[in-house]
């Protein structure tokens, strides 16, 4: 079993639509969660870390649920320039400094 | 502004040949990683070093080594590259936290696109 499982997508959305996907991670001891967002061609970058309370950083909401194990992110008033592959990523446990990457989640946002 | 730089964006190189990527950062970051990225795979860790000389594999190390002579240098090198080696190689580096793992970012270069021939 992968540490970490997205739905790649893609998400096609209008213009100023709501949009949320999921990802799941095997390991019920993973401490620090994070969302990256990777545009076509380039680096991963940190969209924003995910905390235990659910945390919002502008239009993206990002939530975590222990108990099933899996992290949300919902992106409100969609943007054009909101179109990237979202990559779920989760720290290693016993190996911190070291982390975990989903496939990621593919968000077209269409005019 | 941070930085992670990378040698070259794309490189074609043939069967056998010993290929060499560089990365630096300008961040005085103790940790470097090298990954590869492939549709429906993810990042995949291939070697992690934690201060200089230091050097952990990852999860695929299998025909890769690295090296990390100075803090803000770290190779990978593919000694005989193979056509399966064909991928997205990226570089990134992050800092140790003090007394903790709240935010152990990693901050990643460009990425070098590799094929092998």
């Amino acid at each position: 079993r992968k540490e970490v499982e997205q739905d790649p997508g893609p998400f096609n959305v209008p213009e100023g639509a709501t949009v949320a996907f999921n990802c799941t991670y095997s390991n019920s001891a993973s401490q620090s969660f994070f969302w990256y967002r990777q545009d076509c061609r380039k680096e991963p970058k940190l969209l924003m870390s995910v905390y235990s309370s659910g945390n919002e950083d502008g239009r993206f909401t990002a939530q975590l649920n222990r108990a099933s194990q899996y992290i949300s992110l919902l992106i409100r008033d969609s943007k054009l320039s909101d179109s990237a592959t979202y990559l779920c990523v989760v720290n290693r446990v016993w190996d911190d400094y070291k982390l975990s990457f989903g496939a990621g989640t593919t968000v077209t946002v269409r005019a | 502004d941070v930085k992670v730089t990378q040698s070259s964006r794309y490189l074609v190189k043939r069967t056998g040949e010993k290929v060499f990527l560089e990365c630096v950062q300008d961040m005085d970051h103790e940790n470097m990683f090298w990954y590869r990225q492939d549709p429906g795979l993810g990042l995949r860790l291939i070697y992690f070093s934690y201060d200089v000389k230091m050097k952990e594999k990852g999860d695929i190390p299998e025909g890769y080594s690295v090296s990390r002579e100075k803090k803000e240098r770290f190779s990978l090198i593919l000694e005989s590259a193979s056509t399966n080696q064909t991928s997205m190689y990226l570089c990134a580096s992050s800092f140790t936290p003090q007394g903790g793992h709240t935010n152990n970012e990693q901050f990643f270069g460009p990425g070098t696109r590799l094929t092998v021939l």
